[in-house]
């Protein structure tokens, strides 16, 4: 079955490094998305990564897969303020015929303390 | 703004009573997908489709859960009888295909009193 861990709360002082970890089940995943709540507002994407691939930078963010353990994690770097929310860590299994829904985390809450 | 977009964005019920939410999708979106949020929760996926298709509907909670696209365009979601168990964030997301990257609306916060 389809199951997303991840830790509820990381916190961090500005200006350091974030790493928010994730592990999944499922080991026909396809794509993994990271995806941003802050309080009031819908989900953001962040971004993505195929299943095929173990790294993927984007600005400040870094995403890291290992598919042996079945991890993936998103670095934040010169965390800032802003940065302030909940992160979900996301999967999906495309089996061709046509995507089905993502399969959600619990989120972490990032916190930053100055 | 092109975004997703929900309607409305809050409302109040009394239990027994059927709500109906709608969706607008991203402009040329062929996907269309619904989730809820409860508090604490990540999105649980109800129901997708693809143009007018619903591709998948066995994860709607009950048989009071129904949602249609008739023109492949904009969606609704309907819950019929309402009980307070199903207050919650619901969530519409639409995707060009491709990496099936999903974009989410503001969602609608339900409240069944």
């Amino acid at each position: 079955g389809e199951d997303v861990e991840q830790s509820l709360f990381l916190s961090v002082r500005e200006g350091d490094s974030s790493v928010i970890n994730c592990t999944y089940t499922d080991s026909s995943s396809t794509y993994l998305y990271w995806y941003k709540q802050e309080p009031g507002a819908g989900l953001q994407l962040l971004t993505y990564i195929f299943s095929n691939m173990d790294m993927k930078q984007d600005q400040r963010l870094t995403v890291l897969l290992n598919k042996k353990d079945k991890h993936l994690s998103l670095r934040i770097a010169d965390t800032q303020t802003g940065d302030s929310a909940i992160y979900f860590c996301a999967e999906i299994v495309d089996s061709g015929g046509g995507a089905d829904g993502l399969t959600f985390g619990k989120g972490t809450h990032l916190i930053i303390q100055p | 703004d092109t975004g997703v977009s929900q309607n409305p964005r809050h409302k109040i019920t009394k239990r027994g009573q059927n709500v109906t939410f709608r969706c607008d999708p991203i402009s040329e979106h062929n996907r269309l997908y619904w989730y809820r949020q409860t508090l604490g929760q990540g999105p649980e996926f109800l129901t997708y489709f693809q143009n007018e298709a619903q591709l998948e509907k066995s994860r709607l909670l009950s048989d009071r859960f129904s949602a249609e696209r008739p023109k492949g365009s904009f969606s609704t979601l309907e819950i019929q009888r309402t009980e307070q168990g199903d207050s919650a964030m619901y969530l519409c997301a639409s995707s060009p295909g491709g990496h099936n990257e999903q974009f989410f609306g503001p969602g609608t916060r339900l409240t069944v009193l």
